[in-house]
């Protein structure tokens, strides 16, 4: 089993419709967690971290349920601009230092006119 | 604009030359990563450094061979690559080894070996 999994899509949706990622891993020590974006050929960069509480940025949701190792994005109002492939990563952090970050493969999202 | 800077962007290199990528971190953090993206792969974790001192090797084979001199430079020692190894190769930093600390990648350097 990856330690952590994703669909990798596409998801193909049209402008202004509400999409959601779900990402589930397999670590149950894992400590944070993450939403990354990555822009094709680019770098990935951070989205937003993923509390158990839930957090909202904007049209960004992000939820975490422990219990069941399963992490979601929830996209609002979908823009052009948000196609991208969306990387969920897990974090158990390194024993003298530094963090060990396991990303997923990655969902791809394109939203069309 | 990056805090993290890797050079070269692109290299191509035979099977029997050497050559190094480099990274530099201008964001004053302790720990730095390198990461391998391959196609239709997840990126993979390859070395972690705090305060300069290698705390993660991920099994990597010894034709990787990463130095760090200090906590702002971390260099990638490439040789006698294979073909497979053709990747994107991804530095990053954070501010430390605490969990939620946000990491911090480079542009990559595109790697083609033939």
């Amino acid at each position: 089993r990856k330690e952590v999994e994703q669909d990798p899509g596409p998801f193909n949706v049209p402008e202004g419709a509400t999409v959601a990622f779900n990402c589930t891993y397999s670590n149950s020590a894992s400590q944070s967690f993450f939403w990354y974006r990555q822009d094709c050929r680019k770098e990935p960069k951070l989205l937003m971290s993923v509390y158990s509480s839930g957090n909202e940025d904007g049209r960004f949701t992000a939820q975490l349920n422990r219990a069941s190792q399963y992490i979601s994005l929830l996209i609002r109002d979908s823009k052009l601009s948000d196609s991208a492939t969306y990387l969920c990563v897990v974090n158990k952090g390194v024993t003298g230092g530094g963090n060990k970050l396991t990303f997923g493969t990655g969902t791809q999202l394109k939203v069309e006119l | 604009e990056t805090g993290v800077t890797q050079t070269p962007r692109h290299l191509v290199m035979g099977m029997t030359n050497k050559k190094s990528l480099k990274c530099e971190q201008h964001l004053g953090h302790n720990a730095m990563y390198w990461y391998k993206q391959s196609a239709k792969k997840p990126l993979e974790l390859m070395f972690v450094y705090n305060f300069k001192e290698q705390t993660e090797n991920n099994s990597v084979p010894s034709r990787f061979s990463p130095e760090c001199p200090n906590s702002s430079h971390l260099f990638l020692h490439l040789h006698t690559l294979q073909p497979e190894d053709s990747a994107l190769y991804l530095c990053a930093s954070s501010q430390g080894g605490g969990n939620g600390n946000t990491i911090y990648f480079g542009e990559g350097s595109w790697l083609t070996v033939v």
